[in-house]
């Protein structure tokens, strides 16, 4: 079964103070891996697409990493604004263009 | 990135009703529409993929009957909530979707806050 898990469910970080979150997942054929940003109340805004292992990806202070197995998202020097919710989600090459969420990993920056 | 947009962002209505959503995608013709539900803290879950001019395939465990999805045009697809009741109150979320040659993107609207009273 298709699946995505995300690590940690919350995160607290001060501001300037670098980590990552962790998406992993299983899928019988990866089509695509994606990163979103979600405010409260809002829908999902796009940041990037993954599609195969090694492949990175960089915006601002954000930074993707793809392997088999899972992925991460590298946040350095982190600002207030930075705080929101952020979701992993596989697109299976299975057709069509069914994608799967995980719950999110809600990170805190204070100032 | 394209651009959806979904109304209305948030709705009220009495338990019995019918409301309808509306998600457009206003700067491209949509292959797929999907239409995603979310509970407060919780991951969005799929409701419904829907193909313009084709019926919608939904998930199992979502009441076709009582969730309308017209697909009528490359560009509009509409999500009813058919007698609503307060279990019904939920966050809404559609998205879209075009075919290139490698892009798989979907694009979301803002949303649609349902509170069913």
């Amino acid at each position: 079964e298709d699946q995505v898990t995300q690590s940690p469910e919350a995160l607290r970080l001060q501001e300037g103070e670098s980590s990552s979150l962790n998406c992993s997942y299983t899928v019988s054929g990866l089509r695509g891996l994606f990163w979103y940003r979600q405010d409260p109340g809002k829908g999902p805004e796009f940041l990037f697409t993954l599609y195969s292992a090694g492949e990175e990806k960089e915006k601002e202070r954000l930074k993707a990493t793809l392997t088999k197995k899972e992925s991460f998202l590298h946040i350095t020097a982190p600002k207030p604004e930075d705080s929101a919710t952020y979701l992993c989600a596989v697109q299976p090459n299975t057709g069509g263009f069914k994608t799967i969420f995980g719950a999110g990993t809600r990170l805190f920056v204070k100032a | 990135g394209a651009v959806v947009s979904q109304h209305p962002s948030w709705v009220i209505c009495k338990s019995g009703t019918s409301v309808k959503i509306e998600c457009r995608s206003l700067d491209f013709q949509a292959t797929t529409m999907f239409w995603y539900r979310q509970f407060p803290k919780q991951s969005l879950m799929l409701m419904a993929t829907s193909n313009e001019g084709s019926k919608a395939t939904y998930e199992q465990g979502v009441e076709k009957d009582k969730f309308l999805i017209n697909h009528a045009s490359l560009t509009l697809s509409t999500l009813t909530v058919t007698s609503a009741h307060p279990e019904d109150s939920s966050f809404y979320i559609c998205s879209a979707s075009f075919w290139t040659a490698k892009n798989t993107e979907a694009f979301f609207g803002q949303g649609t806050r349902l509170t069913v009273v």
